[in-house]
């Protein structure tokens, strides 16, 4: 079946620097894929969705220019959270679009 | 949440127990999923039922979909230690390929 791969699985960053997550789709091409973030005990929240070749499409209440998607290739989809501070701590899982949605997973990313 | 609620938020049942949890939802959509999520990990997809469907199983799991009342439910039969998890809903709305969340229900099976 349809496999996404996502990494780092874990991330720590100081406070000010930038992360980059990266989610691929492994034998599959995705034209779309989708960026979500979890926060302890909560639902996952659609943050936004990347087009190949496109620019992203956001959520309402999402910082486009903190949160940078890039999604140059059919199997490649980056996200880099820029400027990052403690409450920017989460889950990020990405998701792509084969027949079915395959999910990464996941980032848990900590700023300190 | 984005598009849905669930419901219970929590629920603890003994082994063998079934377990049922509801899901109601926005909009009119295309498909509805059921995941799980064990702590702090990625999602497994559990089943799909599409708008044209009222019912689907897959093995212990019963899915059954009310376009009417914008709701699923998903059943667990015979639970188990092991299906202790978090369950998500989730929907497409028909006018794109995005899908989102429900809240979620945390299930709890006591040995």
């Amino acid at each position: 079946g349809a496999v996404v791969s996502q990494h780092p699985s874990r991330v720590i960053c100081k406070s000010g620097t930038s992360v980059k997550i990266e989610c691929r789709s492994l034998d599959f091409q995705a034209t779309t894929m989708f960026w979500y973030r979890q926060f302890p005990k909560q639902s996952l929240m659609l943050m936004a969705t990347s087009n190949e070749g496109s620019k992203a499409t956001y959520e309402q209440g999402v910082e486009k220019d903190k949160f940078l998607i890039n999604h140059a290739s059919l199997t490649l989809s980056t996200l880099t959270v820029t400027s990052a501070h403690p409450e920017d701590s989460s889950f990020y899982i990405c998701s792509a679009r084969d027949f079915g949605y395959t999910f990464g997973s996941g980032t848990r990313l900590t700023v300190v | 949440s984005q598009q849905g609620e669930e419901d219970p938020q929590a629920l603890s049942i003994q082994e063998g127990e079934n377990a049922t949890m509801n899901c109601s939802y926005k909009t009119s959509i295309n498909n509805l999923q059921w995941y799980r999520q064990n702590s702090g990990r990625g999602l497994v997809h559990l089943i799909l039922i599409r708008s044209n469907e009222r019912e689907k199983h897959s093995g212990r799991l019963r899915v059954t979909l009310d376009t009417s009342k914008k709701s699923s439910s998903l059943l667990i039969t015979a639970s188990r230690a092991a299906d202790t998890a978090s369950y998500f809903c989730a929907t497409d709305k028909n006018t794109g390929n995005q899908f989102y969340f429900g809240t979620g229900t945390s299930l709890t099976v006591i040995p």
